[in-house]
C-alpha cells in the first residue's frame, strides 16, 4: 500500500461545528504532515509528527487541534473556525523528517466554512 | 536558511513540444530538491528527486531534472508535452532534518492542442 488516504473528500461546516478530518497511511512512515493549500498558493506547513509525537507547530491558531494516535493515524481536530479557513487541506507522510525521499501526499479534504 | 524560486508562475507550450520549468534555490547545506505535480483538486504526486546521486534525476512520465550546483539551479524538462501535463509544478528544497521543506510558488503549465 503506497497510499495516504485522506476522509472526507469535501467538508462544510459552520462556525460553531467541531469536526475532524482524518489521515491514514500503512507504507511504516514515521513522519506525518498537515499541510493548508489555499487556491493558486504552495502548501503551507501546519504541523509535523515524528514518531507520533509532535515535532513542529508552525504557530498554528487553537482552533486547529492535531492529533496523532499511532503510527498511521493522524487527525486534525476543527473547532469554532472562520470563514478564512476555508481550504485543501493536505496530509502527507515521509520515512522520517530526515528522509531524503520526498513526501507522499493524500488528495485533500476541501474544507469550506460557512 | 533555504529557500527556492520558480522563475516563471505561468509557461504554456503546444502539444508534442518540449517543456521546461526553471526552478533555483538556495541552501546553507547540501539540500534535496523536488518536483511534485498538481492536478486540480488533486493532491501532489512526486516527480522527481536530487538527493546527491546523480545530477540527473529522472523521474515520471517522462520528466527529467538536472541539479547544477554551480547556477544553484534544478530545471525540470521534458522532450514532448501531453495534455494530461497540464497542472500545477511545484519544486521543494529540504536541507532541514527536522521535516520543514519549502515549497516554490508553483508553475502553472498550460498545454495547448
Amino acid at each position: 500500500d503506497t497510499e495516504v488516504t485522506q476522509t472526507p473528500k469535501h467538508l462544510v461546516m459552520g462556525m460553531t461545528n467541531k469536526k475532524s478530518l482524518k489521515c491514514e497511511q500503512h507504507m511504516g512512515h514515521r513522519a506525518m504532515y498537515w499541510y493548508k493549500q489555499k487556491a493558486k498558493k504552495p502548501p503551507e506547513l501546519m504541523f509535523v509528527y515524528s514518531y507520533e509525537k509532535l515535532s513542529i507547530n508552525e504557530s498554528v491558531p487553537s482552533r486547529f487541534s492535531p492529533e496523532c494516535p499511532n503510527s498511521s493515524l493522524l487527525n486534525l481536530h476543527l473547532h469554532a473556525l472562520q470563514p478564512e479557513d476555508s481550504a485543501l487541506y493536505l496530509c502527507a507522510s515521509s520515512q522520517a523528517t530526515r528522509d531524503s525521499g520526498g513526501y507522499t501526499f493524500g488528495s485533500g479534504t476541501r474544507l469550506t466554512v460557512v | 536558511a533555504q529557500s527556492v524560486t520558480q522563475l516563471d508562475s505561468h509557461v504554456s507550450v503546444s502539444e508534442g513540444t518540449p517543456v521546461l520549468l526553471r526552478c533555483n534555490y538556495s541552501s546553507s547545506y547540501s539540500p534535496s530538491l523536488f518536483w511534485y505535480v498538481q492536478h486540480p483538486n488533486k493532491g501532489l504526486q512526486l516527480l522527481l528527486k536530487y538527493t546527491s546521486a546523480a545530477t540527473l534525476v529522472k523521474g515520471i512520465n517522462g520528466f527529467e531534472a538536472e541539479f547544477k550546483k554551480s547556477e544553484t539551479s534544478f530545471h525540470l524538462t521534458k522532450p514532448s508535452a501531453h495534455m494530461s501535463d497540464a497542472a500545477e509544478y511545484f519544486c521543494v528544497v529540504s536541507d532541514n532534518p527536522a521535516g520543514k521543506s519549502t515549497f516554490g510558488d508553483g508553475t502553472t503549465l498550460t498545454v495547448k492542442p
